[in-house]
């Protein structure tokens, strides 16, 4: 398995607490990305970044924001949690420019995190 | 735009015997990548293989294949001698114009 990293596993937390999703990961990745998957759902793209500094809107709206001031480490924040977010959030990494075609384009993931707002 | 279906929601299979789920795409790119991932309950999604579309050769991965049909936009993942640990979700994807895009899954018993 891939060498990408997130934290906490499993969050539960009350309506209009900030928190933060971390993720990181060390196989040098210059692109990173957040999906949110409903269970035995599909995955749908919430950001996205390709590298330091660089940070864009996926497919999905989501209130969370996201930085990325370390090339390893992409954290998403929800600045006032509430019920509809409850979710799996999955964090996931590809190669980017300094890897061989085929590798660049293949993403791996992280274990997910679980969260429930109440 | 790009779209992934997956027509099969939940498919079983006899322990050791061989199974062969479905996947069909939809892309406007002339390059780009398809990708089988496993989801295993509460487990980590992990890749099983990955074709590239420039090939015409189907990619292996020891007990998994792909059967890779680009011009019927097909790209069907057959499992082999099934065992219990294959059991899981079974996502199809695309990637092109720097996005990949996920099918709806496929859930995969194994009946031992």
């Amino acid at each position: 398995e891939a060498d990408i990293y997130q934290t906490p596993r499993y969050l539960v937390i009350g309506t209009g607490k900030k928190i933060t999703l971390e993720c990181s990961q060390t196989m040098g990745h210059d692109k990173m990305y957040w999906y949110q998957q409903d269970p035995g759902m599909e995955l749908h793209l919430i950001h996205y970044s390709y590298g330091v500094n660089s940070t864009e809107k996926g497919d999905l709206s989501s209130e969370s924001t996201v930085s990325r001031i370390r090339t390893e480490h992409f954290p998403l924040t929800l600045e006032s949690a509430r019920p509809s977010h409850t979710s799996q959030y999955l964090c996931a990494s590809s190669g980017g420019r300094n890897f061989g075609q085929g590798a660049r384009e293949t993403q791996y993931f992280g274990p997910g995190t679980r969260l429930l707002v109440l | 735009a790009q779209t992934v279906t997956q027509s099969q929601p939940e498919m079983s299979v006899q322990e050791a015997e061989t199974v062969t789920l479905s996947c069909t795409y939809d892309t406007s790119e002339s390059d780009y990548y398809l990708f089988w991932y496993k989801q295993p309950p509460s487990r980590q999604m992990i890749l099983v293989i990955r074709q590239e579309a420039y090939k015409q050769q189907n990619a292996t991965e020891n007990r998994f294949s792909v059967n890779f049909q680009k011009a019927a936009k097909s790209f069907s993942l057959k499992i082999s001698d099934s065992q219990l640990g294959d059991a899981a979700m079974y996502f199809c994807a695309s990637f092109g114009n720097e996005k990949l895009t996920f099918g709806t899954g496929t859930r995969l018993t194994i009946i031992p």
